[in-house]
């Protein structure tokens, strides 16, 4: 069974500070992550995605992978209260039946 | 418009009620998928279609069927609904290759079964 763990939080960061988000992840064929933001009361929508170790940057988004040690993480730069909000990591394995398995997802509030 | 609608948006619902949520697309993608969310569960996958000819089982597809009509349409049945059917529903679509993980979600359907 493929598991995705993330830490529930809630996370509370100052405005303008960095958030920073963590999900590890247990089946070694994983190949691709992606973090999706889901609002209060909202669908998920899709952030970041990342294929490769390293980091990708989009904007204020950092997405970071390390498969030698499964953990892929997100930060967020100058946190803007507007990205309070519920982060769900997910992963797909391409060798498999391609389906996403989320982690249960991290509540993060920034503080004005 | 909204890419990927839902319908209804809002249901409440007796034990023992055949339901159907529906959902439609417009991104022409092949891929379809229902889920549930429940609090500090996540997002789970019901069912999950690649085409029209194909329907797959995610991991808690017990109490629940699918149709998907056409490209553009997939819906998701309770044959008998059940208090623990309670939740939040999401419809999604996505593609094939490497962006498979990408998928678009439609608004929910809160459904309440009493």
């Amino acid at each position: 069974q493929k598991e995705v763990e993330q830490n529930s939080g809630p996370l509370s960061v100052p405005e303008g500070a960095i958030a920073s988000l963590n999900c590890t992840y247990s089946d070694r064929v994983s190949q691709s992550f992606f973090w999706y933001r889901q609002y209060s009361g909202k669908s998920p929508e899709l952030i970041m995605s990342i294929y490769s170790n390293g980091d990708k940057e989009d904007g204020r988004f950092t997405a970071q992978l390390n498969k030698a040690s499964q953990y892929v993480s997100l930060l967020i730069r100058d946190s803007q209260p507007s990205d309070s909000a519920t982060y769900l990591c997910a992963e797909i394995s391409n060798f498999g039946n391609e389906k996403l398995t989320f982690g249960t997802g991290t509540r993060l509030t920034i503080i004005p | 418009d909204a890419d990927v609608t839902q319908t209804p948006r809002n249901r409440i619902t007796k034990t023992g009620k055949r339901i159907m949520l529906e959902c439609s697309q417009t991104k022409g993608h092949d891929r379809m998928y229902w889920y549930r969310q429940d609090p500090g569960l996540g997002l789970r996958l019901i069912y999950y279609s690649f085409d029209v000819k194909d329907i797959n089982k995610g991991e808690i597809s017990d109490g629940y069927s699918v149709s998907r009509q056409a490209q553009a349409k997939f819906s998701l049945s309770l044959e008998s609904a059940i208090p623990n059917q309670t939740a939040l529903y999401f419809c999604a679509t996505g593609t094939s290759g490497l962006t498979n993980g990408e998928q678009f979600f439609g608004p929910g359907t809160r459904l309440t079964v009493l």
